[in-house]
C-alpha cells in the first residue's frame, strides 16, 4: 500500500524566514496530496493541496510543488509568521475511485520573534 | 457550527468496557472516514463510508472495532473490550464525491482515554 515518508520531523526558523517541508511517496497511482495545519489540541485543518495534473499551487505566502516523477511533493511557507506554529502533515491519496488518505508523520513547525 | 461534528469531545473508560463515538458530517457530503491519532504522529485511515456502503477498512480495524452508518448520515465507531492501546484521538472527517472532490474536512476529534 501507499507510504508517506515526511521531513523534516522538527522545524525551527526565525519570522520573515521561508520554511520548506518535504514529502515522498511511494504509490505512483497516488493523484491527490493535500497539506494541514494541525494547532496543539484543534483538528487538522485543510491548508492547500494540488492535483497530479498541476505541478505547482500557489495560495498567498503557501505554495505547493509536485514532481509525479520522483514522487515527492513540498509544501512552501514565505515570510513566515509566529502563528504559522503548528504541526503540518502531508498526505497522499492511493487510488481512483476510493479516497482514504495515507498520512505523513507530521513536521512541527516553529516560527520564533 | 456547520462543520464535522464529534461527540463525545472526551472519553475516560476502564480496560474491558465498550465506547461508542458518533460523527455527524458535513450535510452535502457522501463520504465519510473514521482516523485514529496518537501522540506525535500522523492521522491513520481507519474505515471509509460511501453513503451508507463501508467500501474499505483498514487493517488496523481489528474485530472489536465496528463502524455503522445506517442511513447514509452520521456515523458511530465502536469499540468493544477497550485495551490501553486503544487510547487515542478518534477523528472523524467528510468529503464530497461529485467535481472529484477529494477535500476532507475533519472534525474536532473524540479524545478516548482507557485506563
Amino acid at each position: 500500500g501507499e507510504n508517506v515518508e515526511q521531513h523534516p520531523s522538527t522545524l525551527s526558523v526565525q519570522e520573515g524566514d521561508s520554511a520548506v517541508i518535504k514529502c515522498t511517496y511511494s504509490d505512483s497511482a497516488s493523484n491527490y496530496f493535500p497539506w494541514y495545519k494541525q494547532e496543539l489540541g484543534k483538528r487538522p485543518q485543510l491548508i492547500i493541496d494540488i492535483r497530479s495534473n498541476v505541478g505547482e499551487k500557489k495560495d498567498q505566502r503557501i505554495a505547493v510543488t509536485l514532481n509525479k516523477t520522483a514522487k515527492h511533493f513540498s509544501l512552501h511557507i514565505t515570510e513566515t509568521q509566529p502563528e504559522d506554529s503548528a504541526v503540518y502533515f502531508c498526505a497522499a491519496s492511493p487510488n481512483q475511485a476510493g479516497t482514504a488518505l495515507i498520512f505523513g508523520k507530521g513536521t512541527t513547525l516553529s516560527v520564533s520573534s | 457550527d456547520t462543520g464535522v461534528s464529534q461527540d463525545p469531545r472526551h472519553k475516560i473508560t476502564k480496560r474491558g468496557q465498550n465506547v461508542t463515538f458518533r460523527c455527524d458530517p458535513i450535510s452535502e457530503h457522501n463520504r465519510l472516514y473514521w482516523y485514529r491519532q496518537t501522540l506525535g504522529q500522523g492521522p491513520e485511515f481507519l474505515t471509509y463510508f460511501q453513503n451508507e456502503a463501508q467500501l474499505e477498512k483498514s487493517r488496523l480495524l481489528s474485530d472489536r472495532f465496528s463502524a455503522e452508518r445506517p442511513k447514509g448520515s452520521f456515523s458511530t465507531l465502536e469499540i468493544q473490550r477497550t485495551e490501553q492501546g486503544d487510547s487515542a484521538m478518534y477523528l472523524c472527517a467528510s468529503s464530497f464525491s461529485q467535481g472529484g472532490g477529494k477535500l476532507a474536512f475533519f472534525g474536532q476529534g473524540t479524545r478516548l482515554t482507557v485506563v
